[in-house]
């Protein structure tokens, strides 16, 4: 059971426009998101990430957006770069218990960024 | 600081080969994870340790092993390799979730840059 997903394996976005990028989430007892950025042959890096007490977290380029009652989140690239082709992995934490100490991943979304 | 680092690179085995795989980590994190990535499935859970002496099964434990030592280090075994452990492997850790300064320090996690693990 899928319980972090990104619907679109692939995004061609045009440089200069408007990246978004989608993910979808089932556990309503997530209550913190993050996105990574990966490049071929590199780790995942974090890139930004949003509390579920908010519905928008921005830095520089890139903003999340938080619909808790949609059980749904995106990332906005604006404006896109060359550089930010990659694969965009969301993911979901939940203070449950007495920790937090899991990540769930989505399944990915490759960005190309067409000059 | 190197961050976190994964030994070997790269791997083949055959089938019935055990190999370890080595994470460390230089950022006195106490939390480690190992995870795996296959086409079309994002990253799952292999192992985890939330300290030293420590370990618990993530999503996807079954042919695997870990062992956690020493705090900077988390060791991914292999006792015999089969095709479909064929994958790329990650390892990342993160900080303990007693650490001030909100949820951005406890839950970001630190990757290392891989292990791509062929089994003939």
């Amino acid at each position: 059971d899928q319980q972090v997903k990104q619907n679109s394996p692939s995004l061609s976005v045009q440089e200069g426009r408007i990246s978004i990028l989608n993910c979808d989430y089932t556990n309503s007892m997530f209550d913190y998101f993050l996105w990574y950025k990966k490049y071929p042959a590199e780790g995942p890096t974090f890139l930004i990430s949003i509390s579920s007490i908010k519905d928008k977290n921005e830095d520089g380029r890139f903003t999340v957006f938080l619909n808790k009652s949609a059980k749904h989140l995106s990332l906005h690239i604006v404006p896109s770069q060359p550089g930010d082709s990659a694969v965009y992995f969301c993911a979901a934490s939940a203070w449950v218990n007495f920790g937090n100490e899991k990540l769930t991943f989505g399944t990915g979304t490759r960005l190309t960024i067409i000059p | 600081n190197a961050g976190v680092t994964q030994t070997p690179k790269f791997r083949v085995l055959k089938t019935g080969q055990s190999m370890t795989l080595l994470c460390a980590q230089d950022m006195n994190h106490e939390y480690m994870y190992w995870y795996r990535q296959d086409p079309g499935m994002g990253l799952r859970l292999i192992h985890y340790s939330v300290g030293e002496g420590t370990t618990a099964k993530g999503e996807v434990p079954d042919g695997y092993n870990v062992s956690r030592l020493k705090k900077q280090n988390f060791l991914l075994g292999l006792e015999s390799a089969a095709p479909s452990q064929t994958s790329v492997y990650f390892c990342a850790s993160s900080y303990s979730k007693g650490l001030a300064g909100g949820r951005k320090n406890t839950d970001t996690q630190y990757f290392g840059p891989g292990t791509r693990l062929t089994v003939l």
